[in-house]
């Protein structure tokens, strides 16, 4: 079974700087797909950014961009000209490409955002 | 707007009742999902809907059931099996089940203990 690693439990970030968050993962599938989800206090899950692993090139939104390194199974996400409005909960998670739909979560990073 | 609804927003149960939560989507999604989220960690899969009339288990599936009659709603039933229910649920749905395309997420519900 896959498991989904972010080792940070909360991360702090000054309103106009960049913060990054880590994501490893452990599979021994060769395509598969990674997402970063985004829960503001009102709870709700927001699609931020996805990988696909056959992809070379890292995935990019506005001020979301992802560092997918498929040998060292890590996807980290940072965050660029850091917002008051991206303080949440983030979660990052693997879809097997073998196992439809099915999303396999992390435990989730909180990022503070200091004015 | 097409979305996904999921009521009540908050839900007490009493020892030995059973709670049912209810998910509905008008998006025409196939697919529909239901996750429990514990405070501080991530979602963990209870059950999943392919399609209308099935259903399959997920990684937590103990303690509750569902069913699939309409397309349109997956409504989760918390039984009193269920030995520690209080959490946040969340209920979810994608096209299909095999479409790479991402799941769309309700508000959830929050359910507490009596």
């Amino acid at each position: 079974a896959q498991t989904v690693t972010q080792s940070q439990p909360e991360m702090s970030v000054q309103e106009a700087e960049t913060v990054t968050l880590s994501c490893t993962y452990d599979t021994s599938e060769s395509d598969y797909y990674l997402f970063w989800y985004k829960q503001p206090p009102s709870r709700q899950m927001i699609l931020v950014i996805r990988q696909e692993a056959y992809k070379q090139q890292n995935a990019t939104e506005n001020r979301f961009s992802v560092n997918f390194q498929k040998a060292a199974k890590s996807f980290s996400l940072k965050i660029s000209d850091s917002q008051l409005g991206d303080a949440a909960m983030y979660f990052c998670a693997y879809r097997s490409e073998d196992a439809g739909n099915k999303l396999t979560f992390g435990g989730g990073t909180r990022v503070l955002v200091k004015p | 707007d097409g979305g996904i609804t999921q009521s009540p927003k908050y839900l007490f149960r009493k020892e030995g009742q059973n709670v049912t939560l209810s998910c509905e989507q008008n998006l025409n999604h196939d697919a529909m999902y239901w996750y429990r989220q514990d405070p501080g960690q991530g979602l963990r899969l209870i059950y999943y809907s392919q399609i209308v009339n099935d259903f399959q288990k997920g990684d937590i599936a103990e303690g509750y059931s569902v069913s699939r009659e309409k397309k349109e709603s997956f409504p989760l039933t918390v039984t009193s099996a269920q030995k520690n229910p209080t959490a946040f649920y969340l209920c979810a749905s994608s096209i299909e089940w095999w479409s790479n395309q991402p799941q769309h997420f309700g508000d959830g519900t929050r359910l507490s203990i009596l």
